[in-house]
C-alpha cells in the first residue's frame, strides 16, 4: 500500500513569490490534515479536510495560505505571497476517519526556504 | 488548550543499553490518546506507540514501552535493547477524546533528538 505522497520534497524560492504543495493521501482515507513544523519544533495543524470540506481551519493563516480538496482526494496548500518566516517544512497526513482512535499515516513533507 | 513538554531536547544511549525519554502535558479533559512518534532525518513521522487515558495498563510495543501516570500528567517511553536505527527526534503527542473544531489535531510537543553510539 502506497504512503502519503507529497511533492515537491524541496522547495527555494524569493519573498513575496507564491508558491505551491501537494499531497495525495492513502487511498480510501477520508481525513487529511496539512501541518506546520517550524525548525526545532513539533508539528502544528494548519488545516483538517474531512472529504471536500475544511472542517478546521482555524489555525491557517487566511490572509496568504489558501487550500484546497475539491474532489476529496488529493490537497493543495499555497502560499501567497510567502514570507521570509514561512521557511518550514509542511506535512501532510491522512487517516481513515476523523475519529480520535484513528492512526494518523504522514508524508515525508515538504521542506520550503523563502530566501 | 493542551499543552505538551519534552524537557530533554537531546538525549543519547549506548547501542544496546536502555533509554527513557520523558514527557509531561496539560490537560482538564479525563479521556484522551497519547501519543509517542518517531522523525527519522527523513522527515517521516512514523507512529512508535499508542496510550488510551481510559486503559490503566501500559502499552508496549516490541522494544518500545510507556510508563502513563495519569495522574501526575506524565508519558515517558523507554526504548529497550537501543539499535542505530533508533536514532531520531521523537515527539509526544496529545490527541482529544472528545469531537468540536481542534480536537481532533495532535498537539506535539517540541521533540528529543535521540542519538544512538555505537
Amino acid at each position: 500500500e502506497a504512503g502519503v505522497v507529497q511533492s515537491p520534497r524541496y522547495k527555494i524560492i524569493e519573498k513575496k513569490q507564491p508558491v505551491a504543495f501537494w499531497c495525495n493521501p492513502i487511498s480510501g482515507h477520508n481525513t487529511l490534515y496539512w501541518y506546520l513544523q517550524n525548525l526545532g519544533q513539533g508539528p502544528e495543524l494548519l488545516i483538517r479536510y474531512e472529504n471536500e470540506e475544511a472542517v478546521d481551519d482555524s489555525q491557517l493563516p487566511k490572509d496568504r495560505f489558501s487550500a484546497e480538496r475539491l474532489k476529496g482526494v488529493d490537497s493543495t496548500l499555497k502560499i501567497q505571497p510567502a514570507e521570509l518566516g514561512d521557511s518550514a517544512v509542511y506535512l501532510c497526513a491522512s487517516s481513515p476517519g476523523q475519529g480520535p482512535y484513528n492512526e494518523q499515516f504522514f508524508g515525508p513533507g515538504t521542506r520550503l526556504t523563502v530566501l | 488548550a493542551q499543552t505538551v513538554t519534552q524537557s530533554q531536547p537531546e538525549m543519547s544511549v549506548q547501542e544496546a543499553e536502555t533509554v527513557t525519554l520523558s514527557c509531561t502535558y496539560d490537560t482538564s479533559e479525563s479521556d484522551y490518546y497519547l501519543f509517542w512518534y518517531k522523525q527519522p532525518p527523513s522527515r517521516q513521522m512514523i507512529l512508535v506507540i499508542r496510550q488510551e487515558a481510559y486503559k490503566q495498563q501500559n502499552a508496549t510495543e516490541n522494544r518500545f514501552s510507556v510508563n502513563f501516570q495519569k495522574a501526575a500528567k506524565s508519558f515517558s517511553l523507554k526504548i529497550s535493547d537501543s539499535q542505530l536505527g533508533d536514532a531520531a527526534m521523537y515527539f509526544c503527542a496529545y490527541r482529544s477524546q472528545y469531537s468540536g473544531a481542534g480536537s481532533y489535531q495532535l498537539t506535539f510537543g517540541k521533540g528529543t533528538k535521540l542519538s544512538v553510539i555505537p
